[in-house]
């Protein structure tokens, strides 16, 4: 059974920084990982889609790389701004199967 | 920007009532899903729709859950007898083309349901 972890739980940091979420996953027989952001109460909005074959993916200031192998992928944020406080999840579809598994995600504080 | 949109935003219901929660996927989409979220806890799967039929549903979509889609635009989520568990956020979901893995799911801004 999938299972998908984040570290950190929560990460408060000032503006400006880069900073880097960790997800990790246990099966590595993953079809695609996903990345999403949660504002409060709010839906998901996706931010960046790795394909099984792919390493990395960049959107703006957004870079998420994917290791498949060791079961890891990190999304760097960098020159962090107020703007990015959310909570990000990540998740994982199996090559078996229709289903996201969801980590419990990351809250992000960016302090002005 | 195209985007799926869930209605109503909150309801509030009494035990053992039944509920529909209602989507509108994005129009081209083939893919449809419903997701919930109990507060405080992961986003969890509930069930998968394709060609008119679930292709894959969780544990937790048990004989009180169903899904529709009746008119080939709305997606809809019932549950015939509600629980005090089953309060969460309900999410919507869809995707494109080919197949479900290979694009990126869009969510829907999420219905929130309270049972009293």
């Amino acid at each position: 059974k999938q299972e998908v972890t984040q570290i950190p739980a929560a990460l408060s940091v000032p503006e400006g920084e880069n900073l880097v979420l960790n997800c990790s996953f246990t099966d590595s027989a993953i079809y695609n990982l996903q990345w999403f952001r949660q504002d409060p109460g709010k839906g998901l909005t996706s931010l960046l889609l790795i394909q099984s074959s792919q390493r990395e993916q960049t959107s703006g200031r957004l870079n998420a790389s994917l290791d498949k192998s060791s079961g890891r992928s990190t999304l760097y944020i960098a020159a962090s701004q107020p703007g990015d406080s959310a909570t990000y999840l990540c998740a994982v579809k199996s090559k078996s199967g229709d289903k996201l598994v969801f980590g419990a995600g990351t809250i992000l504080r960016v302090k002005s | 920007e195209p985007e799926v949109t869930q209605t109503p935003s909150h309801q509030v219901t009494q035990m053992g009532q039944e509920v529909i929660l209602r989507c509108v996927p994005i129009s081209n989409h083939l893919y449809f899903y419903w997701y919930r979220q109990i507060l405080g806890q992961k986003v969890e799967f509930l069930v998968s729709f394709y060609n008119n039929e679930i292709s894959e549903k969780s544990e937790i979509f048990d004989d009180q859950f169903s899904v529709e889609r009746p008119d080939g635009s709305n997606f809809t989520l019932k549950i015939r007898s509600t629980k005090l568990e089953d309060s969460a956020m309900y999410f919507c979901a869809s995707s494109g083309q080919g197949a479900p893995g290979a694009n990126v799911l869009t969510f829907g801004a999420g219905s929130r349901l309270t049972v009293l």
